[in-house]
């Protein structure tokens, strides 16, 4: 139940072209869904966060779309671009805890 | 600005010996906590606490000491190192409980040999 099941493992995309990379969890008591993004030889920095009260958030080019009923959340980064292959996570916490349970991580390259 | 400062970045042990991996923060931070990232299994927590005096263990702590004496230092100490403890190490901060942005160090990448 404390896990956060991250799919795809890695994904090639064009520049251009809108990068989707999805995560399930189990814990409905989680309430608060961060990604975070790493590159190489770097430690991972927050990117874009979302609670469960809201359907989406977009930031730029980044938008989270979370499914409470389905206990799903994606990422999606539109108009993707070169600068934006790194690692990403997702991770899910519970209010009021330190505990960040992240997922397995997702390795993208953006084609220029 | 600092952030959250890991030493050293690369460190090669043998098996048994013991070391201590650094990491401090200079935005008075209660809350701080050490991950390992491996391959294919994401950042896994190993030990974290709440603030000077109080730490607890996480998913993974097995092999593993920390101590917390000061608000910006969070030593993680390895006393007899095993090949299973090559990863790369990541302390993060945060100024309050969870739902909210943690700042990770650069990470340190430990090969146990």
């Amino acid at each position: 139940q404390q896990q956060v099941k991250q799919s795809p493992q890695s994904l090639i995309v064009q520049k251009g072209g809108i990068s989707i990379i999805n995560c399930a969890y189990e814990n409905t008591a989680f309430d608060y869904f961060p990604w975070y993004q790493q590159f190489p030889g770097k430690g991972p920095a927050l990117l874009i966060a979302i609670r469960p009260d809201v359907s989406e958030k977009k930031e730029g080019r980044f938008t989270i779309s979370f499914n409470k009923s389905a206990k799903q959340f994606s990422l999606h980064i539109m108009d993707s671009q070169p600068g934006d292959s790194a690692t990403y996570f997702c991770a899910a916490s519970f209010s009021g805890t330190y505990k960040y349970i992240f997922g397995t991580g997702t390795r993208l390259k953006v084609l220029a | 600005n600092a952030g959250v400062t890991q030493t050293p970045k690369f460190q090669v042990l043998k098996t048994g010996q013991s070391m201590t991996l650094q990491c401090a923060q200079d935005m008075n931070h209660e809350y701080m906590s050490w991950y390992r990232q491996d391959p294919g299994m994401g950042l896994r927590l190993i030990h974290y606490s709440v603030g000077a005096g109080i730490t607890d263990q996480g998913e993974v702590p097995n092999g593993y000491n920390v101590s917390r004496s000061t608000t910006e230092d969070f030593p993680l100490r390895l006393l007899s190192a095993a090949p299973s403890q090559t990863s790369v190490y990541f302390c993060a901060s945060s100024s309050s409980p969870a739902n909210t942005e943690a700042f990770f160090g650069q990470g340190t990448r430990l090969t146990v040999v």
